[in-house]
């Protein structure tokens, strides 16, 4: 099947500090990408739909100011978590669809765990 | 507003046996249901993916069922193993909206050897 990279897998920084993590589709163009936080023990909550070549869009209560997503290319999104703070201590996921039709099979990257000292 | 259930949260069973997890939508208006695969600390793997008009996937000892009419799908999962333990996730992919899926809460699956 298709193969999404996250990196890193794990940061830990201080307050205040700015996050940046990658999202690579390697073996498909994705010109979607989305990206999710999952709390512990809880289900992935969409956090934005990252499109090539365009702004993200942001799901209401998410701050686009405080997680800048870019989308340069056809097969890298990143999300940057701008001056972290403890709460923003999470599982960051990516996904893409293969295809580019709604209908298409969705694929997610490893995740990356950020802890905010 | 769709919304996805899981039942049970949580289930225990001895290797060996087979076992059924279910799954509930309350829109029907879907492109498709996927199962996950979720362990501790790790991204999602992609199980199964049944579009609309199918009614059911199969993929090695994993069956996966729809009812689009009645909103419910299953996942079967046959002869258990120790390394089946994860938690399940499943999600639909909306027809109405820009959220690409939705994800019910998971069923934590705990097999013991």
């Amino acid at each position: 099947g298709a193969v999404v990279s996250q990196h890193p897998s794990r940061v830990i920084c201080k307050s205040g500090t700015s996050v940046k993590i990658e999202c690579r589709s390697l073996d498909f163009q994705a010109t979607t990408m989305f990206w999710y936080r999952q709390f512990p023990k809880q289900s992935l909550m969409l956090m934005a739909t990252s499109n090539e070549g365009s702004k993200a869009t942001y799901e209401q209560g998410v701050e686009k100011d405080k997680f800048l997503i870019n989308h340069a290319s056809l097969t890298l999104s990143t999300l940057t978590v701008t001056s972290a703070h403890p709460e923003d201590s999470s599982f960051y996921i990516c996904s893409a669809r293969a295809g580019g039709r709604p209908t298409g099979e969705l694929f997610f990257g490893e995740g990356s765990r950020l802890t905010v000292l | 507003k769709q919304e996805v259930t899981q039942i049970p949260a949580a289930l225990s069973v001895p290797e060996g046996e087979n076992l059924v997890l279910n799954c509930s939508f309350t829109d029907s208006a879907i492109y498709n249901l996927q199962w996950f695969r979720q362990d501790p600390g790790k991204g999602l793997t992609s199980l199964l993916l049944i579009q609309s008009s199918q009614r059911e996937q199969t993929s090695g000892r994993l069956n996966a069922s729809l009812d689009k009419s009645s909103g419910r799908s299953t996942l079967y999962i046959a002869a258990s193993q120790p390394g089946d333990s994860a938690t399940y996730l499943c999600a639909v992919s909306p027809i109405s909206g820009n959220t690409p899926l939705v994800f019910g809460k998971g069923t934590r699956l705990s097999v013991i050897a």
